[in-house]
């Protein structure tokens, strides 16, 4: 199994709908996950961290299960401007936990 | 407002000629990244510094050098760019016990273009 697997994609979804992506990982000793939103040519950004069960903030929830060793997004009433690229991101099974293995990204579009 | 530094957002260097790339970081982390991120791909880690301890990634070329003269400032050295180096350049910093370990914050990034 890769490090970090995210879905295909890409998502196209109409505006105010409700998408999820998945991502699993390999190493089972993690215990931090995070998600990243990155727009086309821009750095990626922190959008949500978890470290226990899941977290919350607004329209975005992030589940975690580590029996099955996946994490989710769950994006509600999607925006226009939700439009990205989103990275599953966990630290690396070898080496310091501080070096992150990326994902390879789903991207996103919200279309109007 | 803290913040992740890197200058310059563009950079086009000839092939063969050495290059250099600065980030600076005002939110006083201790561990300092380098990634390459080329189009559609993920970012791949390039080396990162705990304080002024280097770790380097097994599989990054001799051709990539950094160096970081202090918690603010870090720099990436490319002594002598191929075409297959143009790619975006992400710095990213994190503050171990920050309480956040783990988080990344990445600067805007360099794109280099090598002619």
């Amino acid at each position: 199994r890769k490090e970090v697997e995210q879905d295909p994609g890409p998502f196209n979804v109409p505006e105010g709908a409700t998408v999820a992506f998945n991502c699993t990982y390999s190493n089972s000793a993690s215990q931090s996950f995070f998600w990243y939103r990155q727009d086309c040519r821009k750095e990626p950004k922190l959008l949500m961290s978890v470290y226990s069960s899941g977290n919350e903030d607004g329209r975005f929830t992030a589940q975690l299960n580590r029996a099955s060793q996946y994490i989710s997004l769950l994006i509600r009433d999607s925006k226009l401007s939700d439009s990205a690229t989103y990275l599953c991101v966990v630290p690396r099974s070898s080496g310091s936990a501080r070096q992150l293995t990326f994902g390879s990204g789903t991207q996103l579009t919200v279309l109007p | 407002d803290a913040m992740v530094i890197q200058n310059p957002r563009y950079q086009v260097t000839q092939f063969g000629k050495p290059v250099t790339l600065s980030c600076s970081q005002t939110l006083n982390h201790n561990v300092m990244y380098w990634y390459q991120q080329k189009s559609s791909q993920a970012p791949k880690l390039l080396f990162h510094y705990y304080d002024k301890d280097f770790n380097n990634e097994a599989d990054t070329p001799d051709n990539f050098q950094s160096r970081r003269p202090n918690t603010s400032f870090c720099f990436l050295d490319i002594r002598s760019p191929g075409l297959g180096d143009a790619a975006m350049y992400l710095c990213a910093t994190s503050g171990e016990g920050t309480g956040r370990t783990y988080e990344q914050y990445f600067g805007p990034g360099t794109r280099l273009t090598v002619t």
